[in-house]
């Protein structure tokens, strides 16, 4: 049981579009948000994350927006780019403990 | 900025082999995670260690083991090797135990013959 659902599984996008990837999650304890992009033959590599007190969080092109009381959050890349093209996990844990990913999507940014 | 180092980076054995897979936090991390992750697949979290104890323990096989040295590196350690083990292996680290982000080695990717 997927405790973390992750959407679109894949995602094509054109340069300078916007990119949105949607997650869900069950676990109400659940109290850090992260989000990671993986390249090819590369470990995941922490982007964003969020905590539930918070409605949304922006670091330059990328911003994270979380809805509490849906239990859901996305992760908006704005005037996306070739070079952002990969896969994207968003994933949620309780006080720094394991990570719980979704299933992660693949982004595909066309020039 | 240092990462986390894993070694090897590749890793070829055969079935019922061992194999032993190194990490190295980053500096003054004294967190280490391990997660398993398949093709196409999500990393799965496999066992974790804070200051040189076992922290969580997730769905990792009996056939396998880890610590957490005094230098805070980790080795895991898998025996009797099967074909399902082919998969990437990642270490994560991070400074502290709770709301602290995990930084992820790029992996060892272990394939059984």
């Amino acid at each position: 049981q997927q405790q973390v659902k992750q959407s679109p599984q894949s995602l094509i996008v054109q340069k300078g579009g916007i990119s949105i990837i949607n997650c869900a999650y069950e676990n109400t304890a659940f109290d850090y948000f992260p989000w990671y992009q993986q390249f090819p033959g590369k470990g995941p590599a922490l982007l964003i994350a969020i905590r539930p007190d918070v409605s949304e969080k922006k670091e330059g092109r990328f911003t994270i927006s979380f809805n509490k009381s849906a239990k859901q959050f996305s992760l908006h890349i704005m005037d996306s780019q070739p070079g952002d093209s990969a896969t994207y996990f968003c994933a949620a844990t309780t006080s720094g403990s394991r990570l719980t990913f979704g299933e992660g999507t693949q982004l595909t940014v066309n020039p | 900025a240092a990462g986390v180092i894993q070694s090897p980076r590749h890793l070829i054995k055969e079935k019922r082999e061992t194999a032993t897979l190194k990490c190295y936090p980053i500096p003054r991390h004294d967190t280490v995670y391990w997660y398993q992750q398949g093709p196409g697949q999500d990393p799965q979290f496999l066992i974790s260690f804070y200051e040189k104890m076992q922290s969580d323990k997730g769905s990792i096989p009996d056939r396998f083991s880890a610590q957490q040295f005094s230098d805070y590196h980790s080795e895991l350690n898998m025996s009797s090797l099967e074909l399902g083990d082919s998969a990437l292996y990642f270490c994560a680290s991070s400074r502290g135990h709770s709301d602290q982000p995990q930084h992820f080695g790029d992996g060892t990717r272990l394939s059984i013959l």
